[in-house]
């Protein structure tokens, strides 16, 4: 089985640029997520999709920061403008309702964003 | 909100036992992760615990005290590719169960 993927896996801007992030979740997994992991840290959730509806966005910084998931497959996290303070990892992850009791997140390999 | 800790560095030798510790704060508490991410890797999932004790699997196991709020990883015969950090996270079921995560554990395995 396919894990998730994630592209492009390295990514340098500079200031004031647009970026984006795709991703391709499991098949037949409906949950997919967005973090944002900065160095020596956790990741942080950015957005949560059911499908293809964002159910949890509350952490997206909505002046610069957009995610769709139409179809609900696929999905892209865009920046802009992007800024110095953006550089972190993006990772993401998605789920499936069958795995119910843990709902186990499994994630991409990320994207490596630095912002000059 | 959430408040999960962790220590920030361990190192340990190979071939020894070594304990990650986690404690958190949380209102709906509904389940605790441990997961390994190596230096520019995703994070891949080891452990779950809901219900308190101990959850073995391998040269790892996880135990949760809910009453203490309190998990600990616990890894046996450790390698050197073990040397990783390792993610406590905590499932919050009053926030459609978002996971929140520590700030990790970076774990150096020396020989």
């Amino acid at each position: 089985e396919a894990g998730v993927v994630q592209s492009p896996r390295y990514k340098i801007i500079e200031k004031k640029q647009p970026v984006a992030f795709w991703c391709n979740p499991i098949s037949g997994h409906n949950t997919l997520y967005w973090y944002r992991q900065n160095l020596g840290q956790g990741p942080e959730l950015l957005i949560r999709y059911e499908n293809e509806e964002a159910v949890d966005d509350s952490q997206l910084p909505k002046d610069r920061f957009s995610a769709e998931r139409l179809k609900g497959v696929d999905s892209t996290l865009k920046i802009q403008p992007a800024e110095l303070g953006d550089s972190a990892v993006y990772l993401c992850a998605s789920s499936s309702r069958r795995d119910r009791e843990t709902y186990e997140q499994y994630f991409g390999p990320g994207t490596r964003l630095t912002v000059t | 909100g959430q408040n999960i800790d962790q220590p920030t560095e361990m190192t340990a030798t190979e071939g020894a036992i070594v304990q990650i510790n986690c404690t958190y704060q949380t209102s709906g508490f509904n389940g605790l992760f441990w997961y390994q991410q190596h230096a520019g890797e995703a994070p891949t999932f080891l452990s779950y615990n809901v219900l308190d004790g101990l959850e073995e699997k391998g040269r790892f196991s996880s135990f949760l005290s809910r009453s203490k709020g309190y998990s600990y990883l616990l890894l046996k015969e450790l390698q050197m590719k073990d040397s990783a950090s390792y993610l406590c996270a905590v499932r919050d079921g009053n926030a459609g169960n978002m996971l929140t995560f520590g700030g990790g554990t970076r774990l150096m395995v020396k020989p």
